[in-house]
């Protein structure tokens, strides 16, 4: 079962940021937050990860709560091309096994209005 | 980023028949590869992890028979469909690990519509 909690849409203006919400309040101390996102009819691409500090990348921003149990993927100017689903994971990278597997959740569907 | 190819990209076959579908990971070495499935308008669903030289780990559910994986190199993992079905119609994506720690990072590939008349 996906541990995290995201809206099922948002809707976003052309050229306007968007921030992606995602509750993880179940999250535990080894748990990466990773974020992926699938385009229409494509396999997911990687968008970005982070552990306790905020995070930038070419792609995007993660802002991660102090206390860890919540994110939020932030993209700066919103495209057209953005217009996928994003999916807030966790990964638990030190527990080794299936626990360090990508489960993917229902994820956020993001639309773009020009 | 780093790329990984599926092939075929698209296949109809008929019920009965087996289907194979290739995983290449082009830049780099993976020794963990995983396969997932996709039905319309849902999430991507785990069906097994392949590791490079051993036995494939199947989700519950999943049944290893009919879904055989081979990950023959670093670089390659097939997942067959056997005796295929309609129900088995499906988007199948493979997924490559790479790196360790805090810098892993899975890649996917495109993806592999499967349509069994």
């Amino acid at each position: 079962d996906a541990k995290t909690t995201q809206p099922n849409s948002m809707e976003s203006n052309e050229e306007e940021p968007v921030h992606l919400p995602c509750n993880h309040s179940t999250i535990s101390g080894t748990d990466y937050i990773h974020w992926y996102r699938q385009l229409p009819s494509q396999g997911p691409e990687y968008v970005i990860h982070g552990l306790t500090s905020n995070v930038n990348n070419r792609m995007a921003s993660l802002a991660i709560a102090e206390d860890r149990k919540s994110s939020t993927l932030i993209l700066h100017r919103a495209t057209l091309r953005d217009a996928a689903v994003y999916y807030c994971i966790l990964r638990d990278v030190i527990g080794g096994g299936s626990q360090g597997n990508l489960i993917f959740g229902k994820g956020t569907k993001l639309s773009v209005k020009p | 980023g780093a790329v990984v190819s599926q092939h075929p990209s698209r296949v109809i076959c008929k019920s009965g028949t087996s289907v194979k579908i290739e995983c290449r990971s082009l830049d780099f070495q993976a020794t963990t590869m995983f396969w997932y499935r996709q039905f319309p308008k849902q999430s991507l669903m785990l069906m097994a992890t392949s590791n490079e030289g051993s036995k494939a780990t199947y989700e519950q559910g999943v049944e290893k028979d009919k879904f055989l994986i081979n990950h023959a190199s670093l670089t390659l993992s097939t997942l067959t469909v056997t005796s295929a079905h309609p129900e088995d119609s499906s988007f199948y994506i493979c997924s490559a690990r790479r790196g360790q720690g805090f810098q892993e990072t899975q890649y996917f590939g495109p993806g592999t519509r499967l349509l069994v008349l």
